[in-house]
């Protein structure tokens, strides 16, 4: 089965500094990567995703680029603002609209925004 | 519109006593999941229902059972809780997104130990 591993698990950074968050799959038919954030207290959002026939997608402050060859995403925060302090996760799947695609999530990652 | 609720938010038990975890959903989704969070771990899924009357196993379904009550409801339950099983419980509900492929919308988690 898939297999993603996360790092780093705990990130610190200053507020209005960037945050990059990576990820490895291990399953090449993986062809979905979406990224969710984890609030305090809160269930995970969806924030972003890509499929593997894109190599960047951006949305405002978010990026995500993947590298099919490598098997490796990753999660870019630019700017970052205390509120963007939370936990992310990353995850892999086969992708189609089909339950039994399950998401393999990675270990998550804190991130800490210093004010 | 309340998204995904799931009840108790925290439990503490004994070994070897029983509870049920409930969730509902009020999106109107045909699927619904149960993940298990272990720091460290990430999400890792425990049953899924795909659609009202059928659910299958995840990737860690031992010592729990599940019951899709109807479209909205989804319930866990511990029939032996054993200390391994003290983790944080997130409920998911799923639609599917833009991207086609299954996007979760998680309740806030339920912190359950077991001594």
């Amino acid at each position: 089965g898939e297999n993603v591993e996360q790092h780093p698990s705990t990130l610190s950074v200053q507020e209005g500094d960037s945050a990059v968050i990576k990820c490895t799959y291990s399953d090449s038919a993986s062809n979905y990567f979406p990224w969710y954030k984890q609030e305090l207290g809160k269930g995970s959002q969806l924030i972003i995703d890509i499929r593997s026939n894109v190599g960047e997608k951006k949305d405002q402050r978010i990026a995500v680029t993947l590298n099919k060859t490598a098997k490796h995403f990753s999660l870019h925060i630019t700017e970052t603002q205390p509120e963007d302090s939370a936990v992310y996760f990353c995850a892999a799947s086969k992708g189609n609209n089909n339950a039994g695609n399950m998401l393999t999530f990675g270990g998550g990652t804190r991130l800490m925004v210093k004010p | 519109n309340a998204g995904v609720t799931q009840t108790p938010k925290f439990q503490v038990l004994k070994t070897g006593q029983s509870m049920t975890l409930q969730c509902a959903q009020d999106m109107n989704h045909n699927s619904m999941y149960w993940y298990r969070q272990d720091p460290g771990m990430g999400l890792r899924l425990i049953y899924y229902s795909a659609s009202e009357g059928t659910t299958d196993k995840g990737e860690v379904p031992n010592g729990y059972n599940v019951s899709r009550l109807n479209k909205r409801e989804f319930s866990l339950r511990l029939e032996s809780a054993a200390p391994s099983q003290t983790s944080v419980y997130f409920c998911a509900s799923s639609t599917t997104g833009g991207s086609g492929a299954n996007v979760l919308t998680f309740g806030a988690g339920s912190r359950l130990t077991v001594l």
